[in-house]
């Protein structure tokens, strides 16, 4: 199993450009997310999926847009990007409401490096 | 604001000794997650402890949980180079929904050889 996948890696924006994150996991888990993590700092919320076809926002939602495509694909949106989007971003899955110890893990990418210039 | 605040930031100490970490949190929790993250790298699930445990292992980790001075402590036995990373303790707080977690801004750990 490849567990979570990311792509890209690493991407260079202009301010005012869009992209897209993609985000796959393989393992039938129920929930996804998106984080942001800034230099010397933990992780912030983006957006969440806690089931296929939900989304919520999470700690830090502005200027993010989310879909849901499927049960395995979680993708995050910069519309028009700012350089305060600079970070790297991770994305993580995790199955929900499981009541066995470990379900609750939540199972992480190896992160998209964004930098907007 | 973060839910879980990590105590200290960096910590460096010599391959062989122990290593302490501590994260106080604010609200009621679920459970209490503790996470490792190599540089430049995901972030990988270490243990978790439910609010009614106290104290939990794993290989040479040891996680206590004190629900009534809302703090978790994670210790390192044995340290190694390769433990050289930065630890985040995360919460499942009983007012989040789904399964969101909360995550403190780290410790950087260096283990000197």
């Amino acid at each position: 199993n490849a567990g979570v996948t990311q792509t890209p890696k690493f991407q260079v924006l202009k301010t005012g450009q869009s992209m897209t994150l993609q985000c796959a996991q393989d393992m039938n888990h129920n929930s996804m997310y998106w984080y942001r993590q800034d230099p010397g700092m933990g992780l912030r919320l983006i957006y969440y999926s806690a089931s296929e076809g939900t989304t919520d926002k999470g700690e830090v939602p502005n200027g993010y847009n989310v879909s849901r495509l499927n049960k395995r694909e979680f993708s995050l949106r910069l519309e028009s990007a700012a350089p305060s989007q600079t970070s790297v971003y991770f994305c993580a899955s995790s199955e929900v409401g499981a009541s066995r110890e470990g379900q609750e893990t939540q199972y992480f990418g190896p992160g998209t490096r964004l930098l907007v210039l | 604001s973060q839910q879980g605040e990590e105590d200290p930031q960096a910590l460096s100490i010599q391959e062989g000794e122990n290593a302490t970490m501590n994260c106080s949190y604010k609200t009621s929790i679920n459970n209490l997650q503790w996470y490792r993250q190599n540089s430049g790298r995901g972030l990988v699930h270490l243990i978790l402890i439910r609010s009614n445990e106290r104290e939990k292992h794993s290989g040479r980790l040891r996680v206590t949980l004190d629900t009534s001075k809302k703090s978790s402590s994670l210790l390192i036995t044995a340290s190694r180079a390769a433990d050289t990373a930065s630890y985040f303790c995360a919460t499942d707080a009983v007012m989040n929904a789904g399964n969101m977690l909360t995550f403190g801004g780290g410790t950087r750990l260096m283990v000197k050889p």
